[in-house]
């Protein structure tokens, strides 16, 4: 069974870098493509973006300004950086994982984590 | 960018009842679409991807119709646990979700 778990900070600085990783247990990174969603307090879900095993990324073009999405030097674990956040960053933030056999849908999630944007 | 509109926004049915929740993208996805069930606090779950095929492990009370852009979730026969919030998610161009639809048990 695929588990994904984020973990970081849960607070952060307007204009600072909001950084998250997200672990992955019970498969391995290759075939799969990983990404990161979030959800605005009592709103609905965004896509930030996503990378694939070998490292290709994709970004939604609201962030992409702002965003990186890396592998980790651990080999089950990817990252999220969000550059010069604002309150409107405020959100959970799930990993996830995408299905290339079922045309990179979402499949797996982590549990969220909150990230909140304040001085 | 496309657009995803789901309606309605919410809705109260009975158990046993046939609920049906529509999502119109703004231009053809295909059939490039998925829905999930998000409960209060928890991730959401994958139910149904490419439109009209069932996530293993989900009930068969669940199933999805359409493509290009207009598309549909029916619930058969509601039951309590099935209390949620859907969303669906076009994977044509970009990923984007629908706004969400809250069904509630009357």
């Amino acid at each position: 069974q695929v588990q994904l778990q984020e973990s970081g900070p849960g607070l952060v600085k307007p204009s600072e870098t909001l950084s998250l990783i997200c672990t992955v247990s019970g498969d391995s990174i290759s075939p799969y493509y990983w990404s990161w969603v979030r959800q605005p307090p009592g709103k609905g879900l965004e896509w930030i973006g996503h990378i694939s095993y070998n490292g290709i990324t994709n970004y939604n073009p609201s962030v992409k300004s702002r965003v990186t999405i890396s592998l980790g030097t651990s080999k089950n674990q990817f990252s999220l950086k969000l550059t010069s956040v604002t309150a409107a960053d405020t959100a959970v933030y799930y990993c996830a994982r995408l299905r290339p056999s079922s045309g990179l849908i979402i499949d797996y999630w982590g549990q969220g984590t909150l990230v909140t944007v304040s001085s | 960018d496309v657009q995803m509109t789901q309606s309605p926004s919410t809705l109260s049915a009975s158990v046993g009842d046939r609920v049906t929740i529509t999502c119109r993208a703004s231009q053809s996805i295909s059939s490039w679409l998925g829905w999930y069930q998000q409960k209060p606090g928890k991730a959401p779950k994958l139910l149904i991807y490419r439109a009209s095929n069932l996530e293993s492990g989900v009930p068969s009370r669940f199933s999805g119709s359409g493509s290009g852009t207009e598309f549909t979730l029916t619930i058969s026969s509601l039951q309590p646990d099935d209390s949620a919030t859907y969303y669906c998610q076009q994977y044509n161009s970009g990923w984007t979700f629908g706004q969400g639809t809250k069904v509630e048990i009357k």
